[in-house]
């Protein structure tokens, strides 16, 4: 079955520490979408990719980064730059901008701090 | 800047009844909004998309609603089930998608 898959499930970040997300698709979409989540709040977006070896920031990219080398895959790095890391992480996929077809999600990533 | 808010929070219902979820958004200027459902601890899951030419959706027991002109969007539940517990989220989308907080729906048995 198609679809996004993320992981680890959950993660935990030491002081100073960067750490990957990984996400995956195999739905052929050409978007892909990082969110943060925090409790209470709706999605913020952190940084999209229309296309692969191009990606922009979102709303809240500072102390993140990504890359889009392949079609299927766009992780992301969250970096010891980012002081509150703890969230929950969603990465979605999509047709192009303007497309009519919904974005999908994978089932999240849960970071913590130690 | 684009805007969406939701309200209420959150909200408890007993079984069976029928329910509506809002969605107010500042920009009217929309290619689409969508209505999403999330599960405690999951991602979300699309349940209606209602294109910026369209009135409204359904899908089984799920009605979506969009006024442009008044930059609200309902989601009407027919029928509440205990399963239909979850958070609720409406976003709109010009390029990317910008959500709402969200409506914690509970169906008591």
């Amino acid at each position: 079955d198609g679809g996004i898959t993320q992981s680890p499930k959950y993660l935990f970040r030491k002081e100073g520490q960067n750490v990957t997300l990984s996400c995956e698709q195999n739905l052929n979409h050409d978007a892909m979408y990082w969110y943060r989540q925090d409790p209470g709040q709706g999605l913020r977006l952190i940084y999209y990719s229309q296309i692969v070896n191009d990606f922009q920031k979102g709303d809240i990219a500072e102390g993140y980064s990504v890359s889009r080398e392949k079609k299927e895959s766009f992780p992301l790095t969250v970096t010891s730059a980012q002081k509150n890391p703890t969230a929950f992480y969603l990465c979605a996929s999509s047709t192009p901008r303007g497309s009519d077809q919904p974005q999908h999600f994978g089932d999240g990533t849960r970071l913590s701090i130690l | 800047k684009q805007e969406v808010t939701q309200i209420p929070a959150a909200l408890s219902v007993p079984e069976g009844e029928n329910l509506v979820l809002n969605c107010s958004f500042t920009d009217s200027a929309i290619y689409n909004l969508q209505w999403f459902r999330q599960d405690p601890g999951k991602g979300l899951t699309s349940l209606l998309l209602i294109q910026s030419s369209q009135r409204e959706q359904t899908s089984g027991r799920l009605n979506a609603s969009l006024d442009k002109s008044s930059g609200r969007s309902t989601l009407y539940i027919a029928a509440s089930q205990p399963g239909d517990s979850a958070t609720y989220l409406c976003a709109v989308r010009r390029g990317k998608l910008i959500f709402g907080q969200g409506t914690e729906l509970s169906v008591k048995p």
